[in-house]
C-alpha cells in the first residue's frame, strides 16, 4: 500500500462544477503540499499545509492531522485547470526534508 | 523570474551515451534535489544535496550521479543511458531552514529520450 493515496486517479468534470480531489496518507508528517502539473511537465506549488485550510483564489485547501487527509477542493472549474494535481507528503530527517508523493489525479475540465 | 532553472528542457541521447542534465537555482537554498518522474507515476527521488553532502536512495541506480559544484549549480549525470532512463527528470530545492520554510520549489524538468 502506497504511503500516499490519492482519490480519484482521473475526474471529467463541466466548466464551473465544484471539484475535489481527496488525499489520504499513512505516515508522520510536517506538512503536505499540493502540487499541480501541467502536461509538458513542470510542478508548480499550490499549497503547503500543516494545519486547518488555505485559499487562494478559487482554490482551497484543508488538512486534518488526526484523520491523515486533505482535500483539494476547485470552485467555479475551468478548462484551465485541467492538469494532473498531485499530493505530496514531507517528512524531515538529518539530511533535510523529503517529499513523499502520490499518484496524482488527472483533472479534465471541459468547457 | 525563474528560480529553478532546468536545461536543456528536452534532451535526445543514445541508448548507452552518456548525458548531463544542469540545473540552477537563485534562491539560495541549501537542499537541491533530483527526482525521475517516468510516464503516469509520481517523481520519484534519486538524491539530493544538503550543501555539499551527498544523499543517494537506496534504489538509485548506480548509472545515475550527481555533482553540485557549488551552491547554485547542479547536475545529473547518466553514465550509459538505457531506454528505460527516458523520462522527466525534475531538480527541486528547499531552504533546509526550520520546518515553516522547508517548501520544495521545482524548475520546469527536463524530458529525456532515449534512442
Amino acid at each position: 500500500k502506497n504511503e500516499v493515496e490519492q482519490s480519484p486517479q482521473n475526474l471529467t468534470a463541466q466548466e464551473g462544477e465544484f471539484i475535489t480531489i481527496n488525499c489520504s496518507y499513512s505516515v508522520g508528517i510536517s506538512a503536505l503540499h499540493w502540487l499541480q502539473q501541467h502536461p509538458g511537465g513542470g510542478i508548480v506549488s499550490l499549497f503547503m499545509l500543516s494545519s486547518g485550510k488555505k485559499k487562494h483564489g478559487r482554490l482551497i485547501a484543508t488538512i486534518n492531522i488526526q484523520e491523515k487527509h486533505s482535500s483539494l477542493h476547485i470552485t467555479a472549474s475551468h478548462p484551465r485547470d485541467s492538469a494532473v494535481y498531485i499530493c505530496a507528503v514531507r517528512r524531515e530527517g538529518a539530511s533535510g526534508s523529503r517529499l513523499t508523493f502520490g499518484e496524482g489525479t488527472q483533472l479534465t475540465v471541459n468547457p | 523570474d525563474a528560480m529553478v532553472i532546468q536545461n536543456p528542457r528536452y534532451q535526445v541521447t543514445q541508448f548507452g551515451k552518456p548525458v548531463t542534465l544542469s540545473c540552477s537555482q537563485t534562491l539560495n537554498h541549501n537542499v537541491m534535489y533530483w527526482y525521475q518522474q517516468k510516464s503516469s507515476q509520481a517523481p520519484k527521488l534519486l538524491f539530493h544535496y544538503y550543501d555539499k553532502d551527498f544523499n543517494n536512495e537506496a534504489d538509485t541506480p548506480d548509472n545515475f550521479q550527481s555533482r553540485r559544484p557549488n551552491t547554485s549549480f547542479c547536475f545529473l549525470d547518466i553514465r550509459s543511458p538505457g531506454l528505460g532512463d527516458a523520462a522527466m527528470y525534475l531538480c527541486a530545492t528547499s531552504s533546509g531552514l526550520p520546518i515553516s520554510y522547508n517548501e520544495q520549489f521545482f524548475g520546469p524538468g527536463t524530458r529525456l529520450t532515449v534512442l
